[in-house]
């Protein structure tokens, strides 16, 4: 099952630019967690906020949550080439199992 | 940190043939381990929940007989892919749930020729 959709599906900026991506959930959620996989490779864990918080900062990361509207964006400040990889939002309902469900992904593409 | 340990990291098998894949929890107890699948340039899609000494929890559409997940220890959970078929080529990856988060394996790239 699909809990998140993301937008957009890919995104191409230049070094030095800003990258934002958008994820839109279903159903009630504990956490929402940001994740980044580069090419055929596992996950990598960037940030996770919570439901009872708005917005969170990490490093040149960024992240928000709009419960109301069940939506969270993730803002990549200062791209760099190296950023260039898959995001995914992933939403935790904080159940029994908490099991964890993946948003559809944005493939960024930084150009140096 | 807590780390979960997965194997092979990539397997080339005939079709027909079974596949094991193995997630082990290296310094924490796993009561619960995630198996998900992912084709390429698609998402992580849930197949099923493994849980220490109980059957899993299947994800509706994922076949409980082909895709069997194996939970017998607190720290090994294994999916087996029975009688595979070149549609089953796919990057498979476990993920344990942890107080703060949760932990994923490094992945599994199946290729069924």
């Amino acid at each position: 099952s699909q809990q998140g959709e993301e937008d957009p599906q890919a995104l191409s900026i230049q070094e030095g630019e800003n990258a934002t991506m958008n994820c839109s959930y279903k159903t009630s959620i504990n956490n929402l967690q940001w994740y980044r996989q580069n090419s055929g490779r596992g996950l990598v864990h960037l940030i996770l906020i919570r439901s009872n918080e708005r917005e969170k900062h990490s490093g040149r990361l960024r992240v928000t949550l709009d419960t109301s509207k069940k939506s969270s964006s993730l803002l990549i400040t200062a791209s760099r080439a190296a950023d260039t990889a898959s995001y995914f939002c992933a939403t935790g309902d904080g159940g029994a199992t908490n099991k964890l469900i993946f948003g559809t992904g944005t493939l960024l593409a930084v150009q140096p | 940190g807590a780390v979960v340990s997965q194997h092979p990291s990539w397997v080339i098998c005939k079709s027909g043939t079974s596949v094991k894949i193995e997630c082990r929890s290296l310094d924490f107890q796993a009561t619960t381990m995630f198996w998900y699948r992912q084709f390429p340039k698609q998402s992580l899609m849930l197949m099923a929940t493994s849980n220490e000494g109980s059957k899993a929890t299947y994800e509706q559409g994922v076949e409980k007989d082909k895709f069997l997940i194996n939970h017998a220890s607190l720290t090994l959970s294994t999916l087996t892919v029975t009688s595979a078929h070149p549609e089953d080529s796919s990057f498979y990856i476990c993920s344990a749930p942890l107080p703060r988060g949760y932990t994923f394996g490094s992945g599994t790239r199946l290729t069924v020729v």
